[in-house]
């Protein structure tokens, strides 16, 4: 049981530039989300998802889009890379049976915008 | 406008001696509440959480306190120890299922052997 895997651990992009961070759970949670995180902000919420084919924006979502065709995967992708999307990015997911629920958090991507 | 606030950006305890982290929140929906830990290069990890029915949750040396009115929560730590020293982050949501959890900006805390 491998958790919240996140691929790649660290990117460097030039402006302007797309990719997919990669964020896969083997829970069957339900229930998954992308944060990053900035110095003094905290964790922001950008996108979630709360099961196959539903997805909805959370706090910053913009120069940001995913999708959600499996319950495992969530890839986020930066379509046209700025230097303000220089952070660690976070994927979470949850299980939504039972209430309340923590949820359980990758080890992160590091990216950096030249 | 942040809706969850950590004030404190760090916080320096002597081992054997509590910890006391704070937290405020605007929102008047939030009915969940929970504390997260992170070590660097690490995700974050669940530590507690409390119920917005309930006014304090323990767990061994962790408990975790609502104070509604005052839209208020706090961590305490008893005893602190060295390996506790980690950046916690304090996050509030509405609704089952952790949907739309926001976080405060977290608070580094030391523990000094």
């Amino acid at each position: 049981n491998a958790g919240v895997t996140q691929t790649p651990k660290f990117q460097v992009l030039k402006t302007g530039q797309s990719m997919t961070l990669q964020c896969a759970q083997d829970m069957n949670h339900e229930y998954m989300s992308w944060y990053r995180q900035d110095p003094g902000m905290g964790l922001r919420l950008i996108h979630y998802s709360v099961g196959a084919g539903i997805t909805d924006q959370g706090e910053v979502p913009n120069g940001y889009n995913v999708s959600r065709s499996t319950t495992e995967d969530f890839p986020l992708r930066l379509l046209s890379a700025a230097p303000s999307q220089t952070s660690v990015y976070f994927c979470a997911s949850t299980a939504t049976s039972g209430g309340y629920n923590e949820q359980f958090f990758g080890p992160g991507t590091r990216l950096t915008v030249l | 406008d942040q809706q969850v606030k950590q004030n404190s950006p760090s916080l320096s305890v002597q081992e054997g001696r509590i910890s006391i982290l704070n937290c405020d929140y605007t929102n008047s929906m939030f009915d969940y509440f929970l504390w997260y830990k992170k070590y660097p290069a690490e995700g974050p990890t669940f530590l507690i959480s409390i119920s917005s029915i309930k006014d304090k949750n323990e767990d061994g040396r962790f408990t975790v306190f609502l104070n509604k009115s005052a839209k208020h929560l706090s961590l305490h730590i008893v005893p602190s120890q060295p390996g506790d020293s980690a950046v916690y982050f304090c996050a509030a949501s509405e609704g089952t299922g952790g949907f739309k959890t926001i976080f405060g900006a977290g608070t580094r805390l030391f523990v000094k052997a």
